[in-house]
């Protein structure tokens, strides 16, 4: 399974943007970029995805490097609901759902 | 439209004994994944049911098993527990296709303590 590195916290002061970077050297041309988060006491809630194009929701975006060997999910506007365990996965197409999840990142927002 | 309900949220066991916990997925999902997760880790792969069969499964001994049902809720039995297997248990469900665009849809987890 293709790994990811991020680093294990940062911290942020709320309503200000939050850039969460990963870096994944290893990934394969098929592999897409997923990020789940997982706040206290839940299981981890899909975030974004993308391939190879920078992608927007309502919850986040992502950036993704030209040569995909790392990505950042951007919070626009960080708010204190999103002090969470943020996790950068790569899913291989047509893995089965096979999820490989590192340590992720633990972000804390400041009021 | 609920989503993925696991049962029981907490238990309490003691070495050696046996351990059932049970997982209903997403309405509409036809797989459902079991992870482990210890405290301050992410969580790890045990494996996948699909069609009621196991289709993949990670690094983890035979202790462990699962069963899938018709409806396609979902089992995860560990055997012989030893206090290393106090953790999260965490189910994920989602539908079988080939396209890695689905995300899973997870539960909040059983947690699992072992005296």
């Amino acid at each position: 399974d293709a790994k990811t590195t991020q680093p294990n916290s940062m911290e942020s002061n709320e309503e200000e943007p939050v850039h969460l970077p990963c870096n994944h050297s290893t990934i394969s041309g098929t592999d897409y970029i997923h990020w789940y988060r997982q706040l206290p006491s839940q299981g981890p809630e899909y975030v974004i995805h993308g391939l190879t194009s920078n992608v927007n929701n309502r919850m986040a975006s992502l950036a993704i490097a030209e040569d995909r060997k790392s990505s950042t999910l951007i919070l626009h506007r960080a708010t204190l609901r999103d002090a969470a365990v943020y996790y950068c996965i790569l899913r291989a197409l047509y893995n089965f759902n096979k999820f490989y999840f590192g340590s992720g990142t633990k972000l804390n927002v400041k009021p | 439209d609920a989503g993925v309900t696991q049962s029981p949220t907490h238990l309490i066991k003691t070495r050696g004994q046996q351990v059932t916990l049970r997982c209903s997925p997403k309405s509409g999902h036809d797989t459902v994944s079991w992870y482990q997760q210890a405290l301050g880790q992410g969580p790890q792969f045990i494996f996948q049911y699909y069609e009621e069969e196991e289709r993949q499964r990670g690094n983890f001994p035979d202790r462990f098993s699962g069963h899938q049902f018709p409806n396609y809720s979902s089992e995860l039995n560990v055997n012989a527990l030893l206090l290393g297997d106090s953790a999260l248990y965490l189910c994920a469900s989602s539908t079988m296709t080939g396209n890695s665009n689905q995300p899973q849809h997870f539960g909040d987890g059983t947690r699992l303590s072992i005296l």
